[in-house]
């Protein structure tokens, strides 16, 4: 069975260009996250899709947007790209919501390294 | 601010001995902690988990124990592998999971033979 899948792998951009990064669940999983890995920082969460709604976003501006396709596969949008946005975004996929007393977990992709110039 | 707080940002252990990640963390509501193992070029992995209401979990060679009155947790790998080498993220998560897991920075275990 396939993993949680990301692309494009590597992305180049430039600033004040836009970034769409990709992102397709495990089957059956109807919930994805997004998290940003910049240097020297952990993973810190930036949305939360599930059954194609936004469910919650972490503490970023509006430039980072996305949305889940009915297939649950989700898009991560940034736009007007800083310099500060370079960093390894990460897609993850659960069965549902992040319920914990289900024991569920996240499944995570291999991400996408992101480099504005 | 930090919630989860992983300060040790590199371990380097010998084969065969005990590796001892630590997370510390501040937030109160944070009722169920995970840990997560990231090699390069790889997305992280879940590792092991604990419950608040439990103080120790176990999984083979892996245990964490959580001292929720120091709000600490630690994982315990013995005895240590080469293939244990990797990036350890300490992660938590408050009642309901809406605000989604708060990872640590991690620590890079090093094990040497």
């Amino acid at each position: 069975e396939a993993g949680v899948t990301q692309s494009p792998t590597h992305l180049i951009k430039t600033r004040g260009q836009q970034a769409t990064l990709r992102c397709s669940p495990i089957s059956g999983h109807t919930s994805v996250y997004w998290y940003q890995q910049a240097l020297g920082l952990g993973l810190q969460f930036l949305l939360w899709y599930d059954e194609g709604e936004e469910r919650n976003r972490g503490n970023f501006p509006p430039r980072f947007s996305g949305r889940q396709f009915p297939n649950y596969s989700s898009e991560l949008n940034v736009n007007a790209l800083l310099l500060g946005d370079s960093a390894l975004y990460l897609c993850a996929s659960s069965l549902k919501g992040q319920g914990y007393a289900t024991n569920e977990k996240l499944f995570f992709g291999s991400g996408t390294q992101l480099s504005v110039l | 601010d930090q919630q989860v707080k992983q300060n040790s940002p590199s371990l380097s252990v010998q084969e065969g001995r005990i590796s001892i990640l630590n997370c510390d963390y501040t937030n109160s509501m944070f009722d169920y902690f995970l840990w997560y193992k990231k090699y390069p070029a790889e997305g992280p992995t879940f590792l092991i988990s604990i419950s608040s209401i439990k103080d120790k979990n176990e999984d083979g060679r892996f245990t964490v124990f959580l001292n929720k009155s120091a709000k600490h947790l630690s994982l315990h790998i013995v005895p240590s592998q080469p293939g244990d080498s990797a990036v350890y993220f300490c992660a938590a998560i408050g009642a309901g999971g809406a605000d989604g897991l708060t990872f640590g920075k991690g620590t890079h275990l090093i094990i040497q033979p």
